[in-house]
This record gives C-alpha cells, structure tokens and sequence, in this order.
C-alpha cells in the first residue's frame, strides 16, 4: 500500500511568489492535514479537511491556503512567500476525520520550502 | 496555551540499554495519544498510540504508559538499537491534534 506522498520534494522561492504544494493521501484516508515544522517552532497544524471541506485551521495567516479534491489529493498554497516560510511543510493522512484509536496520522516526507 | 512538551530535548543512551522517552500534556480532555518517531529527512512515522482508557499498551520492544492523574506520557524503547536513533515525538487529540517538541534520541555502539 503506497504511503503519503508529497511533491515536490524540494522547492526554493523568493520573496513575494506564491507556491503550490502537493499531497496524495493513502488510498481510502478521507482526511488530509497540512504542518508546517521548523527547527524553532515544531510542527505546527496548518489546517484539515475531510470530505473537501475545510474542518479544523491553525493559527496561521490567510497567506496559507489550502483545498482538498474529490479525490482526496489535498494542495496547500502560500502566497506572498516571506522569508519566515521556510520550513518543511508535512502532509498527514487518516481514514477518519481526526486522528483516533486505530486511525492514527500518517505523514508523508515532506516538501523542504526555501524562500530566500 | 494548552500544550504537549518534552522534558528532556536530547537522550543518548547505549546500544542495548532501554529508552524512556517522557512527555507532559496539559488538556486533561485529550483521549489520544500517539508517539511518532522522525527519522533525518524523513517525515513521522506512527510508532504506538493508546486511548484515555488504558494505562499501559505494548507493541514490538516499546511500551507506552499514560499517567493521567499526573498528565505524563512516556515511551520505552527495549534493547534500544542505532536504527532507532531519531527524534520523538508525542502528540495528543483533544480536538486538534497537538505536537510537543520533541526528544533527540542518540544510541551509542
């Protein structure tokens, strides 16, 4: 069974752009979340969505953007990328709708964002 | 703010000796647990989970043990091996699901 894939792997943008992040889930996981991870703050919760609709959001600006498909495949979008956003973004499956007893987060390798 | 943290960021142990890796929780609701261990370039990778309602699961050489009286969490590695040199990490559910920290696990040869 193919685990969490995310692409690219790794991505260097600069200031100002825009990126567009990818993750396929575990096939038959509903659920999709986005962290972003960084040495000084750890993983931090982006947002979830369940069904194609958003379910739960993080602290984060409205620069963080994401969408879930039919399919389940999730994108994230971060516009006016600033330099702070450099991180390793992970993405986590699940077959329900939060992370529970038997169906715990699986995450995927991550895409490694520069922004310089 | 309602957090799950790590009371020791690094633990280096020898090749053979057993691990105990120790988290602290504060929402007393949380009925979840997990511990994830994230390997160098790597994402985490579910190691072992357990519900409110247990005190104690097994699975292959770790142990995780939850105190809820004292909101502690913690992970015991068995015969502890340099594959299993890596960071750990703990996280509870009780609503969002919530990362401490993280512990730095180095084995020794």
């Amino acid at each position: 069974k193919a685990g969490v894939t995310q692409t690219p792997r790794y991505l260097i943008k600069t200031r100002g752009q825009q990126v567009t992040l990818s993750c396929s889930p575990i096939s038959g996981h509903r659920s999709v979340s986005w962290y972003q991870q960084t040495p000084g703050q750890g993983l931090q919760f982006l947002f979830e969505y369940f069904s194609e609709t958003q379910r739960n959001k993080g602290n984060f600006p409205g620069r963080f953007s994401g969408r879930q498909f039919s399919n389940s495949r999730s994108e994230m979008n971060v516009s006016t990328l600033e330099l702070g956003d450099s991180a390793l973004y992970l993405c986590a499956s699940s077959r329900q709708e939060r992370s529970s007893y038997n169906s715990p987060l699986h995450f995927g390798n991550g895409t490694r964002l520069t922004v310089t | 703010g309602e957090s799950v943290g790590l009371h020791l960021p690094t633990l280096s142990v020898q090749e053979g000796d057993n691990s105990i890796i120790n988290c602290a929780y504060s929402n007393s609701a949380s009925d979840y647990f997990i511990w994830y261990k994230q390997e160098s370039g790597k994402g985490p990778q579910f190691i072992i989970d357990i519900r409110s309602n247990m005190d104690k699961r097994q699975g292959q050489r770790v142990t995780v043990l939850l105190n809820k009286t004292v909101k502690h969490l913690s992970l015991q590695i068995a015969a502890t091996q340099p594959g299993d040199s890596a960071v750990y990490f703990c996280a509870e559910q009780g609503g969002k699901l919530i990362f401490g920290q993280g512990t730095e696990l180095s084995v020794k040869p």
